[in-house]
């Protein structure tokens, strides 16, 4: 696609659910990103991707957070057991190699715990 | 650690205002250096970016300066127009295990008024 497509763009869930957020980077790119953006922050990092592996985890909150990129395109991230305070908007990101400094943000999703 | 201060909002404008959103960061070696734009509904975009001392980028009449010496970015505009309000963020992103995280400031809203 043209640009990072992230779905769904908004995810409303129970307190204590299992959750899956979806990201499609811009093809061709080889590295992806997912950070967290609260109520009046700018984002901050999760982990990052070169191709399947999983590069840089060390911003996931705790053991409840995970993300898989299997094929080297598409990554999903996943929440266990969630909390209210997990609820903000989770942003995907794609650059075209490791080393590319520039990054191309999807629209995000909003998740809202309950 | 790496991290980014920017000036703290809202900062509110009339039309035709001259802008300065201040910008310092902390990091070691040389990052390169970005501002975002979120405007409303919408998700991050590129407004503009520097990649070593003394470089200016520019776009859309904003422009920022890489100042080594003050550890700054600063985001300037001679003539603001109702159309920029948004929130603008600060932006550093260094290599690191192979990939370029980004370290966003906590963001700056401007509303400008007509």
């Amino acid at each position: 696609g043209a640009g990072v497509s992230q779905t769904p763009s908004n995810k409303v869930t129970e307190k204590g659910k299992y959750v899956e957020l979806r990201c499609d980077p811009i093809s061709g790119h080889t590295a992806l990103y997912w950070y967290r953006q609260s109520l009046g922050q700018g984002p901050e990092f999760l982990i990052y991707f070169q191709g399947t592996g999983a590069a840089d985890d060390s911003g996931l909150p705790n053991d409840r957070f995970f993300a898989v990129r299997p094929e080297g395109s598409v990554s999903t991230l996943k929440i266990q057991r969630t909390e209210r305070g997990d609820s903000a908007v989770y942003l995907c990101a794609s650059s075209l190699d490791a080393g590319n400094t520039e990054a191309f943000f999807g629209q995000g999703t909003r998740l809202t715990v309950v | 650690g790496n991290s980014v201060t920017q000036m703290e909002g809202p900062v509110t404008l009339s039309e035709e205002a001259f802008l300065t959103i201040n910008c310092t960061y902390t990091a070691t070696g040389y990052p390169s250096l970005f501002w975002y734009v979120q405007y409303p509904g919408e998700g991050l975009q590129l407004l503009l970016k520097a990649t070593k001392a003394d470089d200016k980028g520019s776009n859309k009449g904003f422009e920022a300066t890489y100042r080594k010496e003050t550890t700054s970015f600063h985001l300037e505009k001679g003539s603001v127009q109702v159309s920029d309000s948004a929130v603008y963020f600060c932006a550093l992103s260094k290599g690191h295990t192979g990939g370029f995280k980004t370290i966003f400031g906590a963001g700056t809203r401007l509303f400008v008024k007509a």
